[in-house]
């Protein structure tokens, strides 16, 4: 069974970078490829990308291009996602969730991060 | 963009049968995931491959996809059946993971 867990919520300020971790745990990384999603207060959901285990390389939506790096440690099965250049509309929950079938099914998440951005 | 619609709300009694649906353009020719979110919580993966279900979610959960519309369909629905109900897809030509917009199912 994939458990993943999060760190801890952040605030920062706008402008800032926050870099949020998911490490997981029942697979590798090279198992299962990792995706982002966040959500918005009272919003639905939102991909933000994921890794590749094939190649270890990211792939972003289009929105985030510029502004998210997402990285992989294999050694302790911890992902990262962090994002530049905060402003107040990137306050959200922020989860990672994993894709074992590589069938862009979201078959485990994570607990949440909450990020908020505010002066 | 590949855009997915859903229905904002829905509402139903115990007991009955809940339709969510989740309409796309040609999104029979996707496959369909869908996930419940309950107050508080992270998304769950109900429906996977547009009708599979994983293990531990009821059979009361099916679902189908055909056309221009998937549906997600809820059997004898019970009172923790309320949550926020998202369909999503891959879209291949973008390479883009795609949610709709979700839809909130009350327990009346």
């Amino acid at each position: 069974q994939v458990q993943l867990v999060q760190s801890g919520a952040e605030v920062k300020k706008p402008g800032a970078s926050v870099k949020v971790s998911c490490t997981f745990s029942g697979h590798t990384l090279t198992e299962s490829s990792i995706h982002w999603v966040r959500q918005a207060p009272g919003k639905g959901l939102e991909w933000m990308g994921g890794l590749d285990p094939e190649d270890g390389e990211a792939m972003y939506a289009q929105r985030f291009q510029g502004r998210v790096t997402m990285t992989g440690d294999t050694s302790t099965n911890t992902v990262y996602m962090e994002l530049s250049s905060l402003r107040s509309e990137d306050t959200a929950m922020y989860y990672c969730a994993s894709d074992i079938n590589s069938g862009w099914d979201f078959d485990s998440w994570g607990q949440g991060t909450l990020v908020t951005v505010s002066p | 963009s590949y855009v997915l619609t859903q229905p904002p709300s829905a509402s139903v009694a115990p007991g009955k049968t809940a339709r969510i649906t989740c309409g796309g353009s040609n999104i029979g020719a996707k496959t369909v995931h869908w996930y419940q979110q309950r107050p508080g919580q992270a998304p769950a993966l109900v429906i996977y491959y547009d009708s599979d279900r994983p293990s531990g979610i009821p059979d009361r959960f099916s679902a189908a996809n055909s056309g221009n519309t998937a549906t997600l369909t809820i059997s004898r629905v019970e009172a923790g059946d309320e949550a926020d109900y998202y369909c999503q897809v891959w879209d291949r030509s973008s390479d883009h993971v795609v949610f709709g917009g979700g839809t909130k199912l009350t327990v009346l």
